[in-house]
């Protein structure tokens, strides 16, 4: 079983809809990160979470340590969101900060 | 905003010889890492190096893999004799501290022939 699963694998979308990508996890953690990766390969920083909510811009990320579940929320989607979503974990103790365990991604496609 | 450079972005070996991947970390960070992503797969997380030495490394990254930063800028990754499972994109990233935003070059992709 992997220990970060997302939902969906792949999610398609209107221009202009709500987009909410899931994030579950299966061991404790000290914090929990959100990436973009393009389609030519290149991955985006956008979150680093231990708690609660953060947001920048349409972006909203959410974490409920107690349900060791992350939702990365996307207001008003773009065409330019399309990329693969990204949620990736620093275990509890896990050493480097950036000593990361990934999950599969969720391909989004947003259509004009 | 600042940039994390790779070199070469593809590079091309044949089984057995050595690659050298190159990455320019942001000038004031400490922090580096490397991280592989064989096609189809997830990122998965190689090495980390603060201080002129490893910090930690996964179970993926045995003998054959080295890292350095020669000349306190170019933060390099050498496979010496490369298999064809390391076909995959490497990405370098940088932090300036440990618990900053993480910055991530736009990899190198290895094909191993």
């Amino acid at each position: 079983k992997n220990e970060v699963e997302q939902s969906p694998q792949n999610l398609t979308a209107q221009e202009g809809e709500f987009i909410t990508i899931n994030c579950s996890y299966s061991v404790g953690i000290s914090a929990l990160h959100w990436l973009q990766q393009h389609p030519g390969g290149g991955i985006v920083s956008l979150f680093m979470l231990s708690s609660g909510k953060k947001k920048h811009g349409r972006l909203i990320a959410t974490i409920n340590i107690q349900e060791k579940h992350s939702s990365l929320h996307i207001t008003a989607s773009h065409p330019r969101d399309s990329a693969v979503y990204i949620c990736a974990v620093r275990r509890m103790g896990g050493g480097s900060n950036y000593k990361l365990t990934f999950g599969k991604g969720t391909l989004l496609t947003v259509n004009p | 905003e600042p940039e994390v450079t790779q070199t070469p972005s593809h590079q091309v070996t044949q089984m057995g010889q050595e690659v050298i991947l190159r990455c320019v970390p942001i000038s004031n960070h400490l922090y580096f890492y490397w991280y592989r992503q064989i096609l189809g797969q997830k990122v998965e997380f190689l090495v980390s190096f603060y201080n002129n030495e490893i910090s930690e490394k996964s179970e993926i990254f045995d003998d054959q893999f080295s890292v350095e930063r020669p000349d306190g800028s170019n933060f390099t990754l050498k496979i010496r004799s490369t298999k064809l499972e390391d076909s995959a994109m490497y990405f370098c990233a940088t932090a300036g501290d440990g618990n900053e935003k993480l910055f991530f070059g736009s990899g190198t992709q290895l094909s191993v022939l």
